[in-house]
């Protein structure tokens, strides 16, 4: 099956950083790739996706590569915001008659005004 | 936009008793899964749905549980004596038929077991 590595946190940035977060995978076949957000005492919302190789999938200032020859995923913002605090998750899915995800560990991150 | 809705936000039952769970998934959805997280611990897959039957199920999903979908817009999760290790907040989730599609997760119910 699927499994997911990624950065271990906390991280904790000053407003305006630059965040990368470190995502890769191992995976049969051809997944497509999700950034799952979950912001403090509430569900899981998602932040960007891509479908295949070399696509980039963006949301509010936050961009992510599928990268198939490293099988990576990382995620990048040029300057993070206090709003950004959350759990983010990196998480590929699965084909066949199922398309569930498998997500990682999260990574909190902190962003100090 | 559409939502996946679930009721309760949070339930308390005692250890044995039976709980459902309730969920009601984007209506033009075809695929139904729940994932729990138990406080401080990543989310994990429990189960997923497609066309009236289990497609998938992980180890977590054992005898004590099932899933339902009674009519065409609820989608139940039933643990059927609980546990205290079955505390955690249960997420449901629907997706469309393509591979591409994300997973649409509702706010979660947060299962306390006493």
């Amino acid at each position: 099956g699927n499994s997911v590595t990624q950065m271990e946190g906390p991280v904790t940035l000053s407003e305006e950083a630059f965040l990368t977060i470190n995502c890769t995978y191992t995976a049969t076949g051809y997944p497509s790739l999700f950034w799952y957000v979950q912001y403090p005492g509430e569900g899981l919302q998602l932040l960007l996706k891509a479908t295949k190789a070399d696509d980039k999938g963006s949301n509010k200032g936050f961009e992510a590569t599928y990268r198939k020859e490293t099988t990576s995923f990382h995620l990048e913002k040029g300057s993070v915001q206090v709003s950004d605090s959350a759990v983010y998750f990196c998480a590929p899915n699965s084909g066949g008659s199922n398309y569930k995800l498998t997500f990682g560990k999260g990574t909190l991150l902190t962003v100090n005004p | 936009e559409p939502e996946v809705t679930q009721t309760p936000s949070h339930q308390v039952t005692q250890m044995g008793q039976e709980v459902i769970l309730r969920c009601v998934p984007i209506s033009n959805h075809l695929y139904f899964y729940w994932y729990r997280q138990i406080l401080g611990q990543k989310v994990e897959f429990l189960v997923s749905f497609y066309n009236n039957e289990i497609s998938e199920k992980s180890e977590i999903f054992d005898d004590q549980f099932s899933v339902e979908r009674p009519d065409g817009s609820n989608f139940t999760l039933k643990i059927r004596s609980t546990k205290l290790e079955d505390s955690a907040m249960y997420f449901c989730a629907s997706s469309e038929w393509t591979g591409a599609s994300p997973l649409h997760f509702g706010n979660g119910t947060r299962l306390t077991v006493t």
